[in-house]
């Protein structure tokens, strides 16, 4: 399993733009990179996924380098509801284990 | 909201109780997970089913029990637990097994141990 490293922590203010970026040097050819954001006594919700270039959907964006061994987590104008911890996850497609690392808590401010 | 729902949200138990938490999904998923999460620490997998038979016991010990009855429900019995098996127990589902397919989490149970 590719270990992922992340800052332990972030801040920024409402309407910004935040870039998380995690490393995973030892990324395998199989491997798929996920992220999943946590607000304090909730389950983790998945967010975004991707293999390789760039993924966007209504909520983020997910920037891959060619080489893969890091990924970016892109949040749009964020607000203080996007408060929370961010994970990132790398992983065979094909595998069991859903391991998470550290994370990266973001605090947004007014 | 969630589409897997726990119950209970909350329990109390000594360390002679015995007690079980219980997890229900409805989207037809075949694989179902359950994790354990300390405070300001990430989730740690604890257990793995894929449709129903359990695939991966990461080395939990024995007072942890878990059990697939059907496809919509995954139980954890617990038994003479400790003080530090508090925490936050989060189950998941996966439409499949494997890492490539997204998990989807309930709020967990919230587990004191006295």
């Amino acid at each position: 399993l590719a270990k992922t490293t992340q800052p332990i922590s972030m801040d920024s203010y409402e309407g910004q733009e935040v870039n998380i970026t995690c490393s995973h040097n030892n990324i395998a050819t199989n491997d798929y990179i996920t992220w999943y954001q946590q607000f304090p006594s909730q389950g983790p919700r998945f967010i975004i996924q991707g293999y390789k270039t760039k993924v966007t959907n209504e909520v983020a964006s997910l920037f891959i380098p060619a080489d893969r061994k890091s990924s970016t987590l892109s949040l749009p104008r964020v607000s203080l509801s996007d408060t929370a911890v961010y994970y990132c996850l790398v992983g065979d497609i094909g595998g069991f284990k859903t391991i998470f690392g550290a994370g990266t808590r973001l605090f947004v401010k007014a | 909201d969630t589409e897997v729902t726990q119950t209970p949200k909350h329990l109390v138990m000594g360390m002679t109780n015995k007690k079980s938490l219980k997890c229900e999904q409805h989207m037809g998923h075949r694989a179902m997970y359950w994790y354990k999460q300390k405070a300001k620490k990430p989730p740690e997998l604890m257990f793995v089913y894929s449709y129903e038979k359990l695939s991966i016991n990461e080395s939990v010990p024995s007072r942890f029990s878990p059990e697939c009855p059907n496809s919509s429900l995954l139980n954890l019995h617990l038994h003479a637990l400790q003080p530090e098996d508090s925490a936050l127990y989060l189950c998941a589902s996966s439409h499949q097994p494997g890492q490539g397919a997204p998990l989807h989490f309930g709020n967990g149970t919230r587990l004191t141990v006295t």
